[in-house]
């Protein structure tokens, strides 16, 4: 049982370059949801997903986009990579939206 | 508006003291409220979580406590330990699909 994973853990990207960050879990959890977590601010919320086929912009959408084809992959992608979307994305899943959420390892990314 | 504030934002204990983390919150509807531990460089992990109807959850040395009427809860921590420094998360849900997070306390327990 793995729990959530992600990849890749690190990733630089220049200004304008796409890219995909992968997230899986293995509970059947229905509930997966992205977030960004920025220095001296809390977790924001960017998009979630409610169960597979069914997704919905959060917080802090804008530049990314999210597929939800099968339970247990959540991909975030970025269109055109811009410096205000370095931080570090983290993927959590839950049975439900208030359920005990678990985290995934985290990616860091750096825009140049 | 939905808001959590966690106090203070930073804090340093010697091992084996106790500590107590705040967390206010003014969100509407309250569904539950829970504490994440996250450790530098790796994701948040569940401490606790209480709905309305519950004052007090114990997770080992941490200890929750929530007071509906004053939208307060608490995080104590019993006999620190040097492990236990990372940053604490306080979580509202709002309703059945939002959670506001608060931007966390960081601890550091120092020998």
């Amino acid at each position: 049982n793995a729990g959530v994973t992600q990849t890749p853990k690190f990733q630089v990207l220049k200004t304008g370059q796409s890219m995909t960050l992968q997230c899986a879990q293995d509970m059947n959890h229905e509930y997966m949801s992205w977030y960004r977590q920025d220095p001296g601010m809390g977790l924001r919320l960017i998009h979630y997903s409610v169960g597979a086929g069914i997704t919905d912009q959060g917080e802090v959408p804008n530049g990314y986009n999210v597929s939800r084809s099968t339970t247990e992959d959540f991909p975030l992608r970025l269109l055109s990579a811009a410096p205000s979307q370095t931080s570090v994305y983290f993927c959590a899943s839950s049975g439900t939206a208030i359920n005990e959420q678990f985290f995934g390892p985290g990616t860091r990314l750096t825009v140049l | 508006k939905n808001q959590v504030e966690q106090s203070p934002q930073s804090l340093i204990i010697l091992e084996g003291k106790n500590c107590t983390l705040q967390c206010n919150y003014t969100v509407s509807p309250f569904s539950n409220l829970r504490w994440y531990k996250q450790d530098t460089g790796r994701g948040p992990v569940s401490l606790t979580i209480m709905t309305f109807s519950e004052n007090t959850k114990s997770n080992g040395r941490y200890t929750a406590t929530l007071d509906a009427d004053t939208k307060q809860s608490s995080l104590h921590i019993t006999a620190s330990q040097l492990s236990d420094s990372a940053s604490y998360i306080c979580v509202v849900s709002v309703g059945f699909q939002k959670l506001v997070f608060g931007t966390g306390t960081r601890l550091l327990v120092s020998p």
